[in-house]
């Protein structure tokens, strides 16, 4: 079983629809979550951090369950920019970064 | 632009090659990772520094691969004997890792990544 597994997408949605992209991690030891976008070429960047009580930023809403080592993603009114791919990331068993394989979004017009 | 920079942009080597890459991180950071990144996937972890100590390496980094951050600042990270395999984007990231608030912080921030391409 891979680290940490996402849904496969590609997720193609029209403007303003509400999507939720959802991320399995393996490791029960894991401390941190995140989420990152990325566009086509360019390097990742940080979207938010995941934290046990949930958090939203905006339209955009991260929640965390533990017990069943599940990371959620909501992104809410979804604008034609919100096109990326969606990385779900964990802490390893070590210290390092696990990133999943990623969920592409394109939001349609 | 104080954000992480990586050196070069891309890299075009024949097989067999060595190549060096460059990352400066974000100054006051005190982590400093390496990834690989092939179409298609998550950047795979490669290694990370705390200060200029090489804390972990993955089991993908082959003796072909060798990291140095020699005085906890900038990083370099080489591959000798380049295969078509090491084709890839290389990114590095840069952290501050710390406690706020009764919660461990550790958000990376990445450079562009320099693409390298092995013929």
């Amino acid at each position: 079983r891979k680290e940490v597994e996402q849904d496969p997408g590609p997720f193609n949605v029209p403007e303003g629809a509400t999507v939720a992209f959802n991320c399995t991690y393996s490791n029960s030891a894991s401390q941190s979550f995140f989420w990152y976008r990325q566009d086509c070429r360019k390097e990742p960047k940080l979207l938010m951090s995941v934290y046990s009580s949930g958090n939203e930023d905006g339209r955009f809403t991260a929640q965390l369950n533990r017990a069943s080592q599940y990371i959620s993603l909501l992104i809410r009114d979804s604008k034609l920019s919100d096109s990326a791919t969606y990385l779900c990331v964990v802490t390893g068993y070590g210290q390092n970064f696990v990133f999943g394989p990623g969920t592409r979004l394109s939001v349609l017009p | 632009d104080t954000g992480v920079s990586q050196d070069p942009r891309h890299k075009i080597t024949k097989r067999g090659q060595n190549v060096t890459f460059r990352c400066d991180p974000i100054s006051e950071h005190n982590r400093l990772y390496w990834y690989r990144q092939t179409l298609g996937q998550g950047p795979e972890f490669l290694t990370y520094f705390q200060n200029e100590a090489q804390l972990e390496k993955s089991r993908l980094l082959s003796d072909r691969f060798s990291a140095e951050r020699p005085k906890g600042s900038f990083s370099t990270l080489e591959i000798q004997r380049t295969e078509q395999g090491d084709s890839a984007m290389y990114l590095c990231a840069s952290s501050l890792v710390g406690l706020a608030g009764g919660l461990n912080y550790n958000e990376q921030f990445f450079g562009p990544g320099t693409r390298l391409t092995v013929l």
